[in-house]
């Protein structure tokens, strides 16, 4: 069966410019996770999607960060006003989301390696 | 603030030796505390993982200790293979959601 997907798999882009990287869950998977991992750190925690419900946009750095979901499935993660510091693997992941709590397997993607230049 | 603080940064063991990375927590609300595993150029896949009310789980060679008290639980893999040579990200979750708090991960070499 497919996994999660990712695209693109690498992004290079200028200062200031505006990306968009898109996640394909798994199917049926009814949550979906963004996170961030820079060099050498672990991964940074970005939003959160559970079904029908609000999303949990608490681990966005800034407001330049954007995710939406559409029919509850695909998801795009925009970066607006890209700077250096953005620069890292986008991963996302997606879980069955049954349980509404902790202790469902997160199904991670490839990531996008984004360099802004 | 970092809530989840992982160690060593980097492990090099021999082949069939026991490699052990630590990890601690501050939130005593965290409920769910996965492993994953994550080769270069792939996405973490999660390995093994416990819940606090057992204070060890054992898959094949990959075993969990946890200390609710300390705050700390650790990965052990015994018989370690050039295969596992990968970086490890411990992780700790709360009962009301499924947000992943990682650590910073451990870069576990393992030669022949």
């Amino acid at each position: 069966g497919a996994g999660v997907s990712q695209s693109p798999s690498n992004k290079v882009t200028e200062k200031g410019k505006d990306v968009e990287l898109r996640c394909d869950p798994i199917s049926g998977h009814t949550a979906l996770y963004w996170y961030r991992q820079s060099l050498g750190q672990g991964l940074e925690f970005l939003i959160y999607f559970q079904g029908n419900s609000a999303p949990d946009k608490s681990g966005l750095p800034s407001d330049r960060f954007s995710a939406e979901r559409t029919g509850g499935s695909v998801s795009t993660l925009t970066i607006q006003r890209t700077q250096q510091e953005d620069s890292a693997v986008y991963l996302c992941a997606s879980s069955r989301g049954l349980s509404g709590g902790a202790g469902e397997t997160q199904y991670f993607g490839p990531g996008t390696r984004l360099l802004v230049l | 603030q970092q809530q989840v603080k992982q160690s060593p940064q980097s492990l090099i063991v021999q082949k069939g030796g026991i490699s052990i990375i630590n990890c601690a927590y501050e939130n005593t609300a965290f409920d769910y505390f996965p492993w994953y595993q994550q080769f270069p150029g792939k996405g973490p896949a999660l390995l093994i993982a416990i819940r606090p009310d057992v204070s060890e789980k054992k898959e094949g060679r990959f075993t969990i200790s946890f200390n609710k008290s300390a705050k700390q639980f650790s990965l052990h893999i015994m018989d370690s293979q050039p295969g596992d040579s990968a970086t490890y990200f411990c992780a700790a979750s709360r009962l009301d959601t499924d947000k992943l708090i990682f650590g910073t991960g451990t870069r576990l070499q393992v030669f022949p």
